[in-house]
């Protein structure tokens, strides 16, 4: 079946910029996580979505950053006023939410660029 | 802290021999999982293996295999093998189950990255 998509697969902005990064979870998963990988870096949580709800808003840096997912599938992060520190890979993955050894399945991710 | 360290900073092993990628974490939840994923010069994050904290064997995937060492909070991952297409970074990541067992984030290391020579 389909993977993760997310789209698009490469963003270039300016400074102070309006972007709306976009991921399509696999078919059936509740649970949608975006994640945030710096160069040379491991991905950082940012948010994760149970259905419709963020169950977890933790990770996001400030209130620049905003996700949703109003029909508990597709969803989309959205960063105001970006900045040159935002430039990173933004990655979503979903996962079936069944618990135990519930296994995210990661999407090829965005490339946000900042100019 | 680092919940999760991965220290070695760059692997090489020769095509068809065996190597270990190193992981060590840090919790205090006695429920917990741990994963790898390979992350190729693409970009895309291909999940390899799972443990549970309470799975009583090590966890096996074709020529991948993981080294749990409750104890030593150890979870190195083993590559049997070894392949041309086994070239890229790897990441081992955990998550805390907590108390009510629920869906949460996955905290990953900073990776290694493997050289596979012909």
């Amino acid at each position: 079946g389909a993977g993760v998509s997310q789209t698009p697969s490469n963003k270039v902005t300016e400074k102070g910029k309006y972007v709306e990064l976009r991921c399509d979870p696999i078919s059936g998963h509740t649970a949608l996580y975006w994640y945030r990988q710096s160069l040379g870096q491991g991905p950082e949580f940012l948010i994760y979505f149970q259905g419709t709800g963020a169950a977890d808003d933790s990770g996001l840096p400030n209130d620049r950053f905003f996700a949703v997912r109003p029909e508990g599938s597709v969803s989309t992060l959205k960063i105001q006023r970006t900045e040159r520190g935002d430039s990173a890979v933004y990655l979503c993955a979903s996962s079936p939410g069944t618990g135990g050894g519930d296994t995210q399945y990661f999407g090829p991710g965005t490339r946000l660029t900042v100019l | 802290a680092q919940k999760i360290t991965q220290t070695q900073p760059g692997m090489f092993v020769q095509e068809k021999e065996a190597v270990t990628l190193d992981c060590t974490y840090d919790t205090s939840d006695p429920s917990y999982g741990l994963f790898w994923y390979k992350q190729p010069s693409s970009g895309e994050m291909i999940f390899l293996i799972y443990q549970g904290s309470y799975d009583q064997q090590n966890a096996t995937e074709g020529r991948y295999s993981l080294n749990f060492q409750k104890a030593r909070k150890s979870a190195n991952l083993v590559i049997s093998a070894s392949q041309l297409g086994d070239s890229a970074m790897y990441f081992c990541a955990m998550r805390e189950m907590g108390m009510t067992g629920a869906n949460s984030k996955l905290t990953f290391g900073k990776g290694i990255t493997l050289s596979v020579r012909p």
